[in-house]
């Protein structure tokens, strides 16, 4: 089983509706989650963390739910500047230190 | 303020040759690393640094090579290039390992042929 699973899509969906990320960890003793978002033949570049709490940041809010070891990723009224890779990340500490693993992506297309 | 800056952008190299793939930040950050991306594949770890004068080998550090002299730079040597080695190269840095997210230089397309 790997690390970090994702659904790789693609997701097309139209401008203005809601869609929602899935992402499941395998490993109990991870630590931090992020989302990363990834731009076709461009870096990966940090859309937001993910707290237990929950969090917002404008139209993207982040779950976690660490008993289901499950992490979302919603966003609302997309727009077309949002079609992108959507890529999971998971930090735990290790003997040698943080390890980083990264989800190998969900595929977002939005249209007209 | 240039953040993660990586050279050359583009390189194709022939089986056997070698080459250095540069990266500098310039953010202060202690922690650098290099992943390589390969198609429909997660970013997988090379190489990571946790400060000037130490490095340590990720998941897949074999035909790689890296040094830290100073706190700026974290240059990828390749050795003997193969095939295999055909990928995106990114380049990162972060101020924390734990809370805080890394940021990735824009990457070094690399073929071997």
């Amino acid at each position: 089983r790997k690390e970090v699973e994702q659904d790789p899509g693609p997701f097309n969906v139209p401008e203005g509706a809601t869609v929602a990320f899935n992402c499941t960890y395998s490993n109990s003793a991870s630590q931090s989650f992020f989302w990363y978002r990834q731009d076709c033949r461009k870096e990966p570049k940090l859309l937001m963390s993910v707290y237990s709490s929950g969090n917002e940041d404008g139209r993207f809010t982040a779950q976690l739910n660490r008993a289901s070891q499950y992490i979302s990723l919603l966003i609302r009224d997309s727009k077309l500047s949002d079609s992108a890779t959507y890529l999971c990340v998971v930090n735990r500490v290790t003997g040698g230190g943080n390890k980083l693993t990264f989800g190998t992506g969900t595929q977002l297309k939005v249209e007209l | 303020n240039a953040g993660v800056t990586q050279t050359p952008k583009f390189r194709i190299l022939k089986i056997g040759q070698s080459m250095t793939l540069q990266c500098t930040q310039d953010m202060n950050h202690n922690y650098m690393y290099w992943y390589r991306q390969d198609p429909g594949m997660g970013l997988k770890l090379i190489y990571y640094s946790v400060g000037a004068g130490i490095t340590d080998k990720g998941e897949v550090p074999n035909g790689y090579n890296v040094s830290r002299s100073t706190t700026e730079d974290f240059p990828l040597r390749l050795e003997l290039a193969a095939p295999s080695q055909t990928s995106v190269y990114f380049c990162a840095s972060s101020y924390s390992q734990e809370t805080y997210g890394y940021t990735f230089g824009s990457g070094t397309r690399l073929t071997v042929v």
